[in-house]
Parts: structure tokens; sequence; C-alpha cells
């Protein structure tokens, strides 16, 4: 069973504090992707990548770094948190051999106080 | 009908009922996938259609797919309560990697 795991679960911060979820697969994947859900709308992607070592801006990438230093772990960095950051972020991992169908982590729920 | 970020769709049905919800995209792709998320969970895939294809089947689920007018259904019949989730579609855009999700349609079943 393709599995992605997400810590922490929860997670409350203080605005202009470092913030850093992490993300790991056991899928062998070459693709990770992070996106953020608000409430009432759909997913949003914030940062992805192909593999380890390499990382792409999504489409609402400001405010947010990711690093992939391994096949397994892609993380998310808000250097300085604010409010706005407030969310769910999903990790998931996909192989475009599979039509990149991708697996979802459970969700990190984040308040930024 | 669902698409970017126009706002979360909601419908409210009884169980038995069969339900039809719409998606639209902006551009060319070669699969619509489409994918459920029950409560506090992440989503997950239940079924994808490829532009090759009209109508795909899968258990009470079935999709179609206009490629013409760039939309895509999804059907459930004989609902049941443990169909009430919320349903986003998700299409490849740009990037043959990056999917681009709906802003989805919730789905309440009640019993």
């Amino acid at each position: 069973e393709a599995a992605v795991t997400q810590s922490p679960r929860n997670k409350v911060a203080v605005t202009g504090g470092k913030v850093t979820l992490s993300c790991n697969q056991t899928n062998n994947h070459n693709n990770m992707y992070w996106y953020r859900q608000d409430t009432g709308h759909g997913l949003r992607l914030i940062h992805y990548s192909y593999g380890a070592g390499s990382t792409e801006k999504g489409d609402i990438p400001d405010g947010y770094k990711a690093s992939r230093p391994s096949q397994e772990n892609f993380s998310l960095i808000l250097e300085l948190a604010t409010p706005s950051q407030t969310s769910v972020y999903f990790c998931a991992s996909g192989d475009w051999r599979g039509q990149n169908t991708l697996y979802f982590g459970a969700g990190t729920r984040l308040s930024v106080l | 009908s669902q698409w970017g970020e126009e706002n979360l769709q909601a419908l409210s049905i009884q169980e038995g009922e069969d339900v039809t919800m719409n998606c639209s995209y902006k551009t060319y792709t070669t699969v619509v996938q489409w994918y459920r998320q029950k409560s506090g969970k992440g989503p997950a895939l239940i079924i994808l259609i490829r532009s090759n294809e009209r109508e795909k089947r899968s258990g009470r689920l079935r999709a179609t797919l206009d490629t013409s007018s760039q939309s895509s259904s999804l059907s459930i019949t004989g609902t049941l309560a443990t169909d009430t989730a919320v349903y986003f579609c998700a299409t490849r855009s740009g990037s043959f990697n990056k999917l681009t999700f709906g802003a989805g349609t919730r789905l309440a079943v009640c019993p």
C-alpha cells in the first residue's frame, strides 16, 4: 500500500516564526508535491519536486521554500510565518508512469497566531 | 460545476439517489482524475479517464470526458451515506507532472 506520512499533524506557530512541515513517502515515487487547502477552496499547489535535489515553484510559492534532500523526504519551510498561512497542508507523491496519480498524506493543520 | 478559484459547490441528497458532478478545465489535458476526500483525510483517487475515452465505469462510479468542451462529469448511482465527501477533478496542465485541482463539490448523502 502506498504510504505518505506527514509530520506534525497539528502545529501552532507564532507570527514571524519559522515552521517546517515534513513529508516522507515509501512509494519510491520520483515526484512529490505540497498543496494547501483552505475552507471552501480546492487544493492549490505550492511547490513540487521531480526528484532528490530538485524543487519547482507551483502556483502559490510566495512565502514558502521547499527542500528535497532524498527520494523519500520533502519538506515545506515557512521562514517567516504569517496568519495568512493558516491552512491545512497536504503532501503527495506521484509517478508519471502511472498517469501521475497522486497519493496524499493525511494533512497538517497549521495555525499561525 | 467546479473549476479554478470558483467557490466550493455543495449538494445534499438522500441515500439511494443518483448524483452527477461536473467539472470544466481550461487547458488541454490527456487525462482527468477524480479524487474523493473524506472528512479529516487526504484526497484519494477514485477514477480516471483518458482523452481517448468518452466514458469510464468503476462499480457505482461513471466518469465522462468531452475534450471538445473541456468538461468532465462524475456520476454516482445508488448513493450511500458513506459517499459523503468532497469530490475533486484534477487535470495535468503545462508541465506533465503538475496536477491542477478544481474547487471541489461537497456531497452530503443523508441516510
